[in-house]
């Protein structure tokens, strides 16, 4: 049971490139969420899906787009990146938001140049 | 909204000693808290959870936490730390509709032998 899984794990991007981050959940879980950690700010909420075909923008939003084609796999895609998207981003999957426990994958440390 | 309130971005203490992690919440509706850990390198896991009843909630490592309605507090606590308890402490916060968690900033608990 591989849980949450991130790809990749290291990434360096010039600004303007483009990039996808990768989180696929083997649990069913419904719910996946993508978390961006910058020292002092905590976990930001960027977009979350509360099922396939289904995404909300959370609390930062801008510059990331998400879709849910399948229950499994839910990628963030950066459209031109920014120095300001350096960051930790996490995927996380839970059975549903709420009351329910969130899996966390291990992280993809993204810098942008 | 909800938000979460960490009160202490680091707290140092030294081996063996008594910790408490602070965390106060805001919320207008019946809330869910969690606390999860962070260690270095690492995505989160949860600690532990409150969803109803007993006010005291015991989790892995040692770890508890209570619940304080009226102080809207739900602060984390270890009787004894040890050196592998040094990583980053998030509280967090759901409620019972279909909206993502919120986390507070972290504490960054550092135990020095």
């Amino acid at each position: 049971n591989a849980g949450v899984t991130q790809t990749p794990k290291f990434q360096v991007l010039k600004t303007g490139q483009s990039m996808t981050l990768q989180c696929a959940q083997d649990m069913n879980h419904e719910y996946m969420s993508w978390y961006r950690q910058d020292p002092g700010m905590g976990l930001r909420l960027i977009h979350y899906s509360v099922g396939a075909g289904i995404t909300d923008q959370g609390e930062v939003p801008n510059g990331y787009n998400v879709s849910r084609s399948t229950t499994e796999d839910f990628p963030l895609r950066l459209l031109s990146a920014a120095p300001s998207q350096t960051s930790v981003y996490f995927c996380a999957s839970s059975y549903g938001s709420g009351a329910n426990v969130l899996t966390f994958g291990a992280g993809s440390r993204l810098t942008v140049l | 909204a909800q938000s979460v309130t960490q009160l202490d971005s680091q707290v140092p203490v030294f081996e063996e000693a008594p910790v408490e992690l602070r965390c106060n919440y805001s919320s207008s509706v019946s809330v869910y808290l969690f606390w999860y850990v962070q260690y270095p390198n690492q995505g989160l896991q949860l600690l532990l959870k409150y969803l109803s009843g007993s006010t005291l909630v015991k989790g892995i490592n040692g770890f508890e936490a209570e619940f304080n309605k009226s102080q809207t507090s739900f602060h984390l606590r270890k009787p004894s730390v040890h050196i592998s308890d040094t990583a980053e402490y998030f509280c967090a916060v759901g409620d019972s509709g279909n909206t993502p968690l919120v986390f507070g900033k972290g504490t960054r608990l550092s135990v020095i032998a």
